[in-house]
């Protein structure tokens, strides 16, 4: 079985601050991890994905197989960054990819 | 391009009642998921398709729930009869295949309330 486990519903953060959104995952194999964000009023849509390795939008996020984590991180903050952002692990399961989404973490970005 | 289209936007049913949603993928996109996102939840899947075979439905409530994908291209999903706990946002997406890092698109959701 996998899980995916944001344990933060809520980040409060300052304008300026560093931001580190947790996401660890239960996956035997090796899984492809993802982060997803919402904006307000706005459709569900990538952000990021591990095997791309890329900085979006000052954003980046590193797996760490030793400790099954793949933490989002922002040096720093931005108001239009508040948005609820969910972490999204894709793991091979009778033959097909299945995708399991964690439950999200609001961020909130106080001016 | 257009994007993931769903429809209705909004319903609102009595419990017991019938409701059908309606989602156009991404022209070309070969899988197609249904998620039921409860507030404060993250959104879990119902079922994917590949093409107009069903991949994965080991969530969806199927004593109500059904859905179909008869060309391979849209999709309606059914509840059938309603009950209070189905209130949720149900939404769509679609990927060009159901391979590990593919990216999802996303519809704009249905918001079902059930009373």
């Amino acid at each position: 079985a996998q899980r995916v486990t944001q344990p933060e519903k809520l980040l409060s953060v300052f304008k300026g601050a560093p931001v580190e959104l947790k996401c660890n995952y239960s996956y035997s194999g090796s899984p492809e991890l993802f982060w997803y964000v919402q904006y307000s009023r706005q459709r569900l849509q990538l952000l990021l994905r591990h095997i791309s390795r890329e900085s979006i939008k000052g954003f980046t996020a590193d797996l760490n197989k030793g400790e099954t984590s793949f933490h989002l991180k922002k040096p720093f903050a931005q108001e239009e960054d508040s948005a609820m952002y969910y972490c999204a692990l894709s793991g091979l399961s009778g033959g097909y990819q299945k995708v399991t989404f964690g439950i999200g973490t609001k961020l909130q970005v106080i001016p | 391009e257009a994007g993931v289209a769903q429809s209705p936007r909004y319903k609102i049913i009595e419990k017991r009642q019938s409701v059908a949603f309606w989602c156009n993928p991404i022209s070309g996109h070969a899988t197609l998921y249904w998620y039921q996102q409860i507030l404060g939840q993250g959104p879990k899947l119902l079922i994917q398709f590949q093409n107009n075979g069903v991949v994965d439905d080991s969530q969806l409530p199927k004593d109500r729930f059904s859905a179909e994908r008869l060309k391979g291209v849209d999709s309606t999903l059914k509840i059938q009869p309603a009950k209070l706990e189905d209130s949720a946002v149900y939404l769509c997406a679609s990927s060009l295949v159901g391979s590990g890092g593919t990216e999802q698109f996303f519809g704009p959701g249905t918001r079902l309330t059930v009373l």
